[in-house]
């Protein structure tokens, strides 16, 4: 079945810099690629998605890149601010069947102000 | 739009009890996932129903876990007897049919001491 890996496990960064965390899906089939954010205490919000036919998406500070070929994605996120401290889950699904969302094992962002 | 809600919020119990989660997924969404996070691993799936049908249950971790979907609206997942493992968040989301888009509710915290 489809496993995805992401990293890193744990990422500090400084006010205004970027940030990259990147995942790996192992099943060629898998055409969706979300990424949810979690802050402490509360649901994981879907903030980008990606699907298998277009390699890049971008929604004002928060951009997905997507390779195929290397089965890899990652999330960028520009000018961190420290509300974008949370936890981020990559996922990755296949049409067909449940459609269900396999999960990396996140990553823990801190913002230092 | 009223999101996806989850009852309870945090739930305390003794090994061997049994423990009723209940979901309430978005009005008009016939797509329900059910997932667990343990501990300091990834969000895991559990199971899928269409409308009030299971289309996919291979994330059951054993028959101690009953889900249902009476009428296609809301869905409860039962532990009966639970186990010490068995503690970690268990989320709910729900989606429309034909969009993978999954909104997340906001789990329920299950400890077993």
């Amino acid at each position: 079945g489809e496993n995805v890996e992401q990293h890193p496990s744990t990422l500090s960064v400084q006010e205004g810099d970027s940030a990259v965390i990147k995942c790996t899906y192992s099943d060629s089939a898998s055409n969706y690629f979300p990424w949810y954010k979690q802050e402490l205490g509360k649901r994981p919000q879907l903030i980008i998605d990606i699907r298998s036919n277009v390699g890049e998406k971008k929604d004002q500070r928060i951009a997905v890149t997507l390779n195929k070929t290397a089965k890899h994605f990652s999330l960028h996120i520009t000018e961190t601010q420290p509300e974008d401290s949370a936890v981020y889950f990559c996922a990755a699904s296949k049409p067909g069947g449940s459609e269900k969302l396999v999960f990396g094992k996140g990553t823990k962002l801190t913002v230092n102000p | 739009e009223a999101g996806v809600t989850q009852f309870p919020s945090h739930s305390v119990i003794e090994k061997g009890q049994t423990v009723t989660l209940r979901c309430d997924p978005i009005s008009g969404h016939d797509n329900l996932y059910w997932y667990r996070r343990v501990m300091g691993k990834e969000i895991k799936f559990l199971l899928h129903f269409v409308k009030e049908s299971k289309q996919d249950e291979s994330g059951m971790p054993n028959n101690r876990f009953l889900a249902e979907r009476t009428g296609g609206t809301y869905s409860t997942l039962k532990v009966q007897p639970a186990e010490l493992e068995d503690s970690g968040v268990y989320f709910c989301a729900s989606s429309r049919l034909g969009l993978e888009t999954q909104y997340f509710g906001p789990g329920t915290r299950l400890l077993v001491l």
